[in-house]
């Protein structure tokens, strides 16, 4: 069974520091999304891309984060410099399409704890 | 705005019948979802809806109102591995497909 793959599972880092999350999506799904995910809530779009185009952002702080999907595959996303408030579980999905029943499918997640 | 309430936490008994319910204002509809989530692990797929009524899947069922603004699941014959956080989301108006998520009801199942 397909899955969408992420890398590290789990990162410890100290604030002001530069770390980097990996995901590669569910093969053939054009449309891929970060989520943070805060201990006790729902998680929270970080981006959405379609192929390698951004579509949504408008809740990425873009002073810090940055994403990319340079070939329209995996993805990569960026947090320089590292805040303690950015300790949280960053999730990855990808769906078939944005439209219709088509669900979203997420990754294992990667653990980041800031110090 | 955009709101998603649903309980924080419930609890109830193995083999018993739980109803999460989950209510929304969103920009639009265009769909409502249902996540499992079991601690330390990505949300899966458990049903959607995007017309009224209700849709059974196994010992899950989902039912929405649109008028309402209104889902619940309903989860049957509780077992213990039904422990787990379940997400409401929903996709609004966005031509981008988002889905808003709710902060999650953690159900805990006891013998």
């Amino acid at each position: 069974e397909a899955e969408v793959a992420q890398s590290p599972r789990y990162k410890i880092t100290e604030k002001s520091q530069a770390v980097a999350f990996w995901c590669d999506p569910i093969s053939g799904h054009a449309t891929l999304y970060w989520y943070r995910q805060i201990l006790g809530q729902g998680p929270e779009l970080l981006v959405q891309f379609q192929d390698e185009s951004v579509v949504d952002d408008s809740q990425l702080p873009k002073d810090r984060f940055s994403a990319e999907r340079l070939k329209g595959v995996d993805s990569t996303l960026k947090i320089q410099p590292a805040e303690l408030g950015d300790s949280a579980m960053y999730l990855c999905a990808s769906s078939a399409t944005t439209t219709s029943a088509y669900e979203q499918y997420f990754g294992p997640g990667t653990r980041l704890t800031v110090t | 705005g955009q709101n998603i309430d649903q309980p924080t936490e419930m609890t109830a008994t193995e083999g018993a019948i739980v109803q999460i319910n989950c209510t929304y204002q969103t920009s639009g509809f265009n769909g409502l979802f249902w996540y499992q989530q079991h601690a330390g692990e990505a949300p899966t797929f458990l049903s959607y809806n995007v017309l009224d009524g209700l849709e059974e899947k196994g010992r899950f069922s989902s039912f929405l109102s649109r008028s309402k603004g209104y889902s619940y699941l309903l989860l049957k014959e509780l077992q213990m591995k039904d422990s787990a956080s379940y997400l409401c989301a929903v996709r609004g108006s966005s031509n981008t497909g988002k889905l808003i998520f709710g902060q999650g009801t953690t159900l805990q199942v006891k013998p």
